[in-house]
């Protein structure tokens, strides 16, 4: 079955550092999704990404999804304490079943 | 507008029980999706579904099942339960499928 894996599992960055976070799905996927969770919360959606190639941006947040639609990238520009959390990516497939990877925690020192 | 509301919050369970966890989506999402998260891992999907019919199922067991209601609210049946059963049990709604979801704050499910 489809597999998602993300890396890294855990990041702690100095506030003002920036951050990246990767995802691989073993198929092609129809699009992508990004998520954040905070500490005890329940997951809060971020984008979709649909197209090959498909770059978006939210303010300091920029995500990217892969030419083959395998792979995608979340990068935040200098952290803040605010973006502590997990962030997962989410691989949407033709059966309407979205798979998450494990996450990244990303922790942040003032 | 109300956000996706999950019913109950917590819940303490004795193993062989079943278990019934209810969602109401946000007014207007037509999809319903169902996850068992455990600690320190990504959210599993369960099933959804969509303007009352099962669109997709993930790898658990029949002891699982699931319905959507005509006013789209949806309930989450698990029978046997399980020591391993103990998650948190997310419910996300969408206008239709395949969109981004939003979550709702989910149950915490304890199965002793």
């Amino acid at each position: 079955g489809q597999q998602v894996m993300q890396i890294p599992q855990y990041q702690h960055v100095q506030e003002g550092e920036d951050f990246t976070t990767y995802c691989n799905s073993s198929t092609t996927l129809s699009n992508i999704q990004w998520y954040k969770q905070r500490p005890g919360g329940h997951p809060v959606f971020l984008i979709q990404l649909v197209k090959s190639g498909e770059v978006k941006k939210q303010k300091r947040l920029t995500f990217q999804f892969g030419e083959a639609k395998k792979n995608s990238s979340l990068h935040i520009t200098a952290t803040q304490t605010t973006d502590v959390g997990t962030y997962f990516c989410a691989g949407g497939g033709s059966n309407y079943k979205l798979t998450f990877g494990k996450g990244t925690l990303l922790t942040v020192n003032p | 507008d109300a956000g996706v509301t999950q019913s109950p919050t917590h819940l303490i369970k004795t193993r062989g029980q079943h278990v019934t966890l209810r969602c109401s989506p946000i007014s207007g999402h037509k999809s319903v999706s169902w996850y068992q998260q455990v600690l320190g891992q990504g959210p599993q999907f369960i099933f959804q579904y969509y303007e009352k019919e099962e669109r997709g199922r993930g790898n658990f067991p029949d002891r699982f099942s699931a319905r959507q209601f005509p006013n789209y609210s949806s309930e989450l049946n698990v029978n046997a339960l399980l020591l391993g059963d103990s998650a948190l049990y997310l419910c996300a709604s969408s206008p239709t499928v395949g969109g981004g979801y939003t979550f709702g704050s989910g149950t915490r499910l304890t199965v002793v």
